[in-house]
């Protein structure tokens, strides 16, 4: 059973709208993150998470807002959709600690058009 | 900022062969290390991590770090077909609990039989 959860597996959105990513983890983990992947860039870190608190916000823009309501959730709103947000969006979970591995979804690929 | 750059680009390698990718980091206080690997269509999956200088063998698997020389490298012994994927390095610096990690573009390894 996949222990983390991302949906919708694809999504396709127009210029302008808004779309939330959602994403759930059963692993057991106290610290949730948001990566971004496109062809320009390599994997990107974009929010961190423990314990549905925000640690770390490395977006420029405040059109990405993560949401967390419930402790193994992280999900991802991204308004005013823009071409340039085309790319695919991974969610990752890990245990609180430098040295603990982060598990990665199986992303979100968005399409906007 | 940190910067994470891997080498090569890309690497041919016949089934049995050895394959080696290299990754040099920018930031000397960088303390942990991981390669990733991902398939087409998947998340990226852990392989391994490195914390220590010298070499860590997991497997097939090798890494081998010097924070010294700002590098760290992965050998594949053996190489099968299904190794075929994308290969990331990952660091984190380790100054916070719940912390980023910064990639590399990727290597992508291509295995024929």
């Amino acid at each position: 059973d996949p222990k983390i959860i991302q949906k919708p597996k694809y999504l396709v959105a127009v210029t302008g709208s808004e779309k939330i990513l959602i994403c759930e983890q059963y692993l057991g983990h106290n610290a949730m993150y948001w990566y971004r992947q496109s062809a320009k860039k390599p994997l990107e870190f974009m929010f961190s998470y423990s314990y549905q608190k925000l640690m770390d916000n490395q977006t420029a823009s405040s059109r990405f807002q993560p949401q967390s309501s419930k402790k193994n959730h992280l999900d991802l709103q991204i308004t005013a959709l823009k071409p340039d947000d085309s790319a695919t969006y991974f969610c990752a979970s890990s245990q609180r600690g430098n040295q603990d591995t982060q598990y990665f979804g199986p992303g979100t690929r968005l399409l906007v058009l | 900022q940190q910067k994470v750059q891997q080498s090569p680009e890309s690497l041919i390698v016949p089934e049995g062969g050895m394959a080696s990718l290299n990754c040099t980091f920018s930031d000397r206080n960088s303390q942990y290390f991981w390669w990733y690997r991902q398939h087409s269509g998947e998340g990226p999956k852990a392989l391994m991590s490195i914390f220590s200088n010298g070499d860590k063998k997991e497997g097939r698997f090798t890494a081998h770090l010097n924070k010294a020389s700002l590098h760290v490298s992965l050998h594949i012994k053996d190489s099968q077909p299904s190794d075929s994927a994308l290969y990331f390095c990952a660091v984190r610096v380790g100054t916070q609990v719940v912390g980023q990690l910064t990639f590399g573009r990727g290597t992508r390894l291509q295995v024929y039989a």
